[in-house]
């Protein structure tokens, strides 16, 4: 089965606070590329991260980072320091080689309070 | 930068009527795509299409149509919208099939409420 699960529903952290998004998929192809997209309040899914499945290496930008963990199937994400316009729903979702088609997680609400 | 417009933000209609949700890209994108999003559930599929007059059925088709008769420009339609089709709809797209691990690009999202 390909899936996408993203167990938390919702977070609240006050700012500042460090705050982990978790995803975990299942695929059993060898070659597959996991992505994470924010949608704010105003509806738009905007890309933040890209990662096919033969790089490994975490990525920071900024003050998000990613932890891809093959042995886990894990992808999540930190947002270090978090600020209010962090608040946001948050997606991770799973697609494959030859095909832009997305498997989406259920999404985590993230609300972050002054 | 990519951009991905969706004509309308906010719709309502009456069930029965049809309904057309137009969506337009500017980069040039070989692959479009219509997604629903419903709380709990998060995006399902429910068409796409790799070229002009090409489509596909997604992970939830029915009810459901489109229409793709230039590359920029891929429409959803609704033969007879029914309240269980209120939604938030999102349009896609990115750069093609025949490379993988393309950035899949969004628009803002169009919210339909059928009464």
């Amino acid at each position: 089965a390909q899936k996408v699960t993203q167990a938390q529903t919702e977070i609240s952290v006050v700012e500042k606070e460090d705050v982990t998004l978790d995803c975990v998929y299942e695929t059993r192809d060898t070659t597959y590329y996991l992505f994470w997209y924010k949608q704010p309040p105003s509806g738009e899914l905007v890309f933040l991260i890209r990662r096919n499945s033969f790089d490994e290496q975490n990525e920071i930008s900024g003050r998000y980072s990613w932890n891809f963990q093959k042995s886990t199937s894990s992808f999540n994400f930190t947002i270090t320091a978090s600020q209010v316009v962090d608040s946001a729903v948050y997606f991770c979702a799973l697609t494959f080689y030859n095909t832009d088609k997305l498997i989406f997680g259920t999404g985590t609400r993230l609300q972050v309070f002054p | 930068d990519v951009k991905v417009t969706q004509s309308s933000r906010y719709l309502v209609k009456r069930t029965g009527e049809k309904v057309f949700l137009e969506c337009v890209q500017d980069m040039d994108h070989e692959n479009m795509f219509w997604y629903r999003q419903d709380p709990g559930l998060g995006l399902r599929l429910i068409y796409f299409s790799y070229d002009v007059k090409m489509k596909e059925k997604g992970d939830i088709p029915e009810g459901y149509s489109v229409s793709r008769e230039k590359k920029e420009r891929f429409s959803l339609i609704l033969e007879s919208a029914s309240t269980n089709q209120t939604s938030m709809y999102l349009c896609a797209s990115s750069l093609g099939v025949r490379i993988s691990g393309n950035t899949i690009y969004f628009g803002e999202g169009s919210w339909l409420t059928v009464v």
